[in-house]
């Protein structure tokens, strides 16, 4: 039973435009939503996070929004930039002790 | 500061056999957490191992088993391979006392590949 779930196996946007992935979650014992990048050959990296108690955070060009009601969590990333193509996981955590249940993955192209 | 690193990047083996993964933590942490990556799918979680015991386990069964030792480094050992242990193994530290942030340090992976 997938408790994070990335219904969008890619995604294609222009350079310079806004690319938006989105993450739907199960489990409401979750405190705390992540997003990891990953490239070819390389181990996940750490994005940017958000903790139950907010609906928005912002780190330069990432931001994440949150919606408890709709157990709905989407990362913004604005502008697109080519070096932003990669796979992209949602993730999720109750926060106790460093369990990162992840989602599939969103492969997102950045066109030129 | 070293990241995480983790041995061997590739391997080859057949089914019945038996495979042992390692694992250095990046400097400072002393939590390593053991991920399965199956092509096309997100990584998930093995099991986790906090001063040298096993802290939490996920769906996996008992042919998944791990180690680790006083200097915070891990093994991860899989026995009677199957065919669908064929994945990328990614190793994860963490280990900062502040604030929970839910950033893990992944290690490059190692590919097992089961004929």
């Amino acid at each position: 039973d997938q408790q994070v779930k990335q219904n969008s196996p890619s995604l294609s946007v222009q350079e310079g435009r806004i690319s938006i992935l989105n993450c739907d979650y199960t489990n409401s014992m979750f405190d705390y939503f992540l997003w990891y990048k990953k490239y070819p050959a390389e181990g996940p990296t750490f994005l940017i996070s958000i903790s139950s108690i907010k609906d928005k955070n912002e780190d330069g060009r990432f931001t994440v929004f949150l919606n408890k009601s709709a157990k709905h969590l989407s990362l913004h990333i604005v502008p697109s930039q080519p070096g932003d193509s990669a796979v992209y996981f949602c993730a999720a955590s109750d926060g106790r002790d460093d369990k990162i249940i992840f989602g599939k993955g969103t492969r997102l192209h950045i066109l030129p | 500061d070293a990241g995480v690193t983790q041995s061997p990047t590739h391997l080859i083996k057949t089914r019945g056999q038996q495979v042992t993964l390692r694992c250095s933590p990046k400097s400072g942490h002393d939590t390593v957490s053991w991920y399965q990556q199956a092509l096309g799918q997100g990584p998930q979680f093995i099991f986790q191992y906090y001063e040298e015991e096993e802290r939490q386990r996920g769906n996996f069964p008992d042919r998944f088993s791990g180690h680790q030792f006083p200097n915070y480094s891990s093994e991860l050992n899989v026995n009677a391979l199957l065919l669908g242990d064929s994945a990328l193994y990614l190793c994860a530290s963490s280990g900062d006392r502040g604030p929970f942030t839910g950033e893990l340090f992944f290690g490059e992976g190692s590919r097992l590949t089961v004929l």
